[in-house]
């Protein structure tokens, strides 16, 4: 099957820094990506959809300028935490599909962001 | 808006038990629905997926279920075994442009030995 990787796994930064988390399609090309975000206990809420060459798209009450996400080409979507609170502390998790409606989602392994 | 809900929340069973899961969907104008495994502090392992036209998947033990017209899936876990705790996690896709998947809160299974 398709393989998504996420780096890093696991990231501890100081309030006010930011923080870059990158999704990979390793043996396809993705050419939408989603970002999603999971507090604990509860279930994954999305974020933003990523396309390759243009702005991502953000779900209702994600702040845009927060979470920058970048897709410049179809195997890479970074998504970056700017001057990160506690509050921002969570588990973020990437999909990657080829955009068909009845494709499969591959998901990366996650990153857990500890905001200290 | 689509809104999908999982039953029960928390399920703890000896080894060896037949169970299942349950996941239901508001808006039954899927295009899939996928169940998916998480462990603790881990991502996501897909365990099954059911296209909209299908009414069932199959994979080792497990037993996926779909009536796309009730808005109901099942995911049927055969002899249970420690290896399985883990949290399960129902999503649908609902829009054939591959928008996100909409997923449940999630099952949190403990099977003990």
């Amino acid at each position: 099957g398709a393989v998504v990787s996420q780096h890093p796994s696991r990231v501890i930064c100081k309030s006010g820094t930011s923080v870059k988390i990158e999704c990979r399609s390793l043996d396809f090309q993705a050419t939408t990506m989603f970002w999603y975000r999971q507090f604990p206990k509860q279930s994954l809420m999305l974020m933003a959809t990523s396309n390759e060459g243009s702005k991502a798209t953000y779900e209702q009450g994600v702040e845009k300028d927060k979470f920058l996400i970048n897709h410049a080409s179809l195997t890479l979507s970074t998504l970056t935490v700017t001057s990160a609170h506690p509050e921002d502390s969570s588990f973020y998790i990437c999909s990657a599909g080829n955009g068909q409606g009845n494709s499969r989602a591959f998901f990366g392994q996650g990153t857990r962001l500890t905001v200290v | 808006k689509q809104e999908v809900t999982q039953i029960p929340a928390a399920l703890s069973v000896p080894e060896g038990e037949n169970l299942v899961l349950n996941c239901s969907f508001t808006d039954s104008a899927i295009y899939n629905l996928q169940w998916f495994r998480q462990d603790p502090g881990k991502g996501l392992t897909s365990l099954l997926l059911i296209q909209s036209s299908q009414r069932e998947q199959t994979s080792g033990r497990l037993n996926a279920s779909l009536d796309k017209s009730s808005g109901r899936s099942t995911l049927y876990i055969a002899a249970s075994q420690p290896g399985d705790s883990a949290t399960y996690l129902c999503a649908v896709i609902t829009n054939q442009a591959g928008t996100a998947l909409i997923f449940g809160k999630g099952t949190t299974l403990s099977v003990s030995s």
